[in-house]
This record gives C-alpha cells, structure tokens and sequence, in this order.
C-alpha cells in the first residue's frame, strides 16, 4: 500500500522566518511527487517534482525530490501571514489503477505576525 | 468556468436524508476524481472517471456511496440515507488524458462542504 507521511503534522512561527516542511513516501512504481496548498477548501497545485537533485522554484517557495532516500522538502523563506495553510504533499504512481494521487495528512502551517 | 466547478459549496441535510454533489470538470479533462477530507484528515480517495471505461470505485466508504458520469463531463455524487459521520468537504479533481512520463497534475474544484446533523 502507497504510503506518504508529513511531518511536522503542524508548526507555528513569526513572520519572516524560514520553514522546511517534510514528505516521506513509499509507493511502488513511483511516478512523480506533487506539493500543494490548501486554504479554507481546495488544494492549490505549487509544484510537481519527478527528478532528483532539481530543485523547483516560485518566489519564496522551492521543493527538491530525493528519489534516493524517498523524501521531499518544501522551503518557504520569509514567511508572511498569507502563507499560513494547510500543505499537502501527494505522490503519483505509474502503472494502472486510478492513477489517483496518495495524499499526506498534511503539515498544518501558521504563521503569527 | 476555467476552472473545476462544484456545487453546492455548501449542504446542511438531516441524518438520513440523500444529497447530491455536482462536479463539471475542465473542458477536455477526460480524468474526473472524487475525493473527501474529514476535519483533521487528509485527503480519502473516493472514485475515478476516466473516459468510457468503467469507474474505479474501490474507494467508496459504503453502498450508500454512489457517483455518475454523464456524457463523459459532469459527474454527481450521492450519498444516501446520510448519517453525521459523512460530514465532510468533497472535493472533485479532473486532470487531462494526456499521460507523461511524470504524470499528470490534477486540478481540485472548490468542494462542497456538507454537514449531517
């Protein structure tokens, strides 16, 4: 069974600081990892990362992949209050069935002004 | 719209009643999911459209779960004789047919925020 795990499952910090948000997975046929930002309802799509090393960007947001060790990070640098959210990260295996994505519990993130 | 669109945003219904959730993809997404989040939870797989072939519904919680697709686009979602347990945010996904070596990206509606009481 797919397994994706965040951690912390929260985390509060003052504005301005830096974060790093975790994502560890165990699937089989692994395909690509995706990133997404959840507030109030549905989930925003920030990055979908398929190789190791390259390090994906959008403003003060980046994420790198680990095909090696199976993790991910998610970095967001001098955080303001409109980053609080709920991030999920999700992984999509290859291969048959739903081609549905196995989600994270995800990181619950506030940031305090 | 541009976007996935779901309706209601929002249902409040007696336990027991049935309720019906609509989902109108991207125009051209032949790939339509279902997915719930519970409060605290992450996201629950729940069903996947994928063109004319036969849904895969191996995430549906229960018989009183059932969902359509019409016509290849909008699909409905129903829960029947609903009790407080299914009060949770549905959310429904489409994605393109087009199949890369890196996957697709699917993209998430707004929901449908549904309370039993």
């Amino acid at each position: 069974e797919d397994k994706v795990v965040q951690s912390p499952l929260s985390l509060v910090v003052h504005e301005g600081d830096t974060v790093t948000l975790n994502c560890s997975y165990e699937v089989t046929n692994f395909r690509s990892l995706l990133w997404y930002k959840q507030e109030k309802k549905a989930p925003t799509f920030l990055f979908m990362l398929t190789s190791s090393g390259i390090e994906k960007k959008s403003g003060r947001l980046s994420s790198i992949l680990d095909k090696k060790e199976l993790f991910s990070i998610l970095n967001i640098t001098a955080t303001q209050t409109g980053d609080s959210a709920v991030y999920l990260c999700a992984v999509s295996p290859s291969g048959g069935g739903a081609d549905g994505l196995t989600f994270g519990k995800g990181t619950h993130l506030i940031i305090q002004p | 719209g541009a976007g996935v669109s779901q309706s209601p945003s929002n249902k409040v219904t007696e336990k027991g009643k049935d309720v019906e959730l609509r989902c109108d993809p991207i125009s051209g997404h032949t790939a339509l999911y279902w997915y719930r989040q519970s409060l605290g939870q992450g996201l629950e797989f729940l069903i996947y459209f994928q063109g004319n072939s036969a849904p895969d519904k191996s995430g549906l919680p229960s018989d009183r779960f059932s969902a359509e697709r019409t016509g290849g686009s909008v699909s409905t979602l129903t829960i029947q004789r609903t009790q407080q347990e299914d009060s949770a945010v549905y959310l429904c996904a489409s994605s393109s047919a087009v199949r890369t070596s890196s996957g697709n990206t699917i993209y998430f509606g707004e929901g449908s925020w549904l309370t039993v009481v």
